[in-house]
């Protein structure tokens, strides 16, 4: 199935560092949404995006919503040991109603 | 949001038989999709369930596999039909609104291991 560039694929960092994760992709997308998935749970929404350059925030999460509609980024800030999990992006492609996922950022904190 | 209830969360099933899954949600809502996660990797799209018409699948799933009813828009169910240890994986249902801004959201998923 199709699937969104998405990097880094994991990282380790420490307890209070902040954190950037993005994705790209060839296609255009209308909407840019943000996940994250802990163990045993399925995905939990973060951070919708719904326009071109949009920059939006949800606590200590910012994401934006490239230019070329092409690909978004998302931030953490401060980094806390709960922060662990696995963050997905979500395009929904130009045109139609589906979102594609992106391949997943690991992410450990080290205490 | 739209709160999605999935059964079974988690079950163990022998090779060659066949296991619905459920989705319920709590609200009445344009789109529903369904998702496999195998092991270790991320989302991938099987179909569109479309409300009284056949699902809309995505490249490499098929309806004879996994054969899917919307009978209205709070529910569907997928079938994984005639299964093989392959078919081990997380099985996902996602609601919502559909295009011009709309985010999509998921149950817990169904578990799903074939011996």
């Amino acid at each position: 199935g199709q699937q969104l560039n998405q990097s880094p694929q994991s990282m380790f960092i420490q307890e209070g560092e902040d954190v950037s994760m993005n994705c790209t992709s060839s296609s255009i997308f209308n909407t840019w949404l943000w996940y994250k998935q802990d163990p045993g749970e399925g995905p939990v929404l973060l951070i919708a995006l719904y326009k071109a350059g949009e920059l939006t925030s949800n606590g200590r999460l910012t994401a934006q919503f490239g230019i070329t509609r092409k690909d978004s980024f998302l931030n953490i800030s401060a980094s806390i040991p709960s922060d662990v999990g696995i963050y997905f992006c979500a395009g929904q492609l130009l045109g139609t109603y589906k979102y594609i996922f992106g391949t997943g950022t690991r992410l450990k904190v080290l205490a | 949001s739209a709160v999605i209830s999935q059964k079974p969360s988690r079950d163990i099933c022998q090779r060659g038989t066949s296991l619905t899954i459920q989705c319920q949600v709590d609200s009445q809502v344009t789109m529903m999709f369904w998702y496999r996660q195998q092991p270790g990797q991320s989302l991938t799209l099987i179909a569109t369930a479309n409300q009284g018409s056949e699902a809309t699948y995505e490249s490499g799933f098929v309806i004879d596999k996994f054969p899917i009813s919307r009978p209205n828009l709070t529910f569907s169910t997928l079938t994984v039909s005639n299964m093989s240890p392959e078919d081990s994986s997380i099985y996902l249902c996602s609601a919502g609104q559909g295009q011009g801004g709309n985010t999509i959201y998921f149950g817990e998923g169904s578990w799903l291991t074939v011996v």
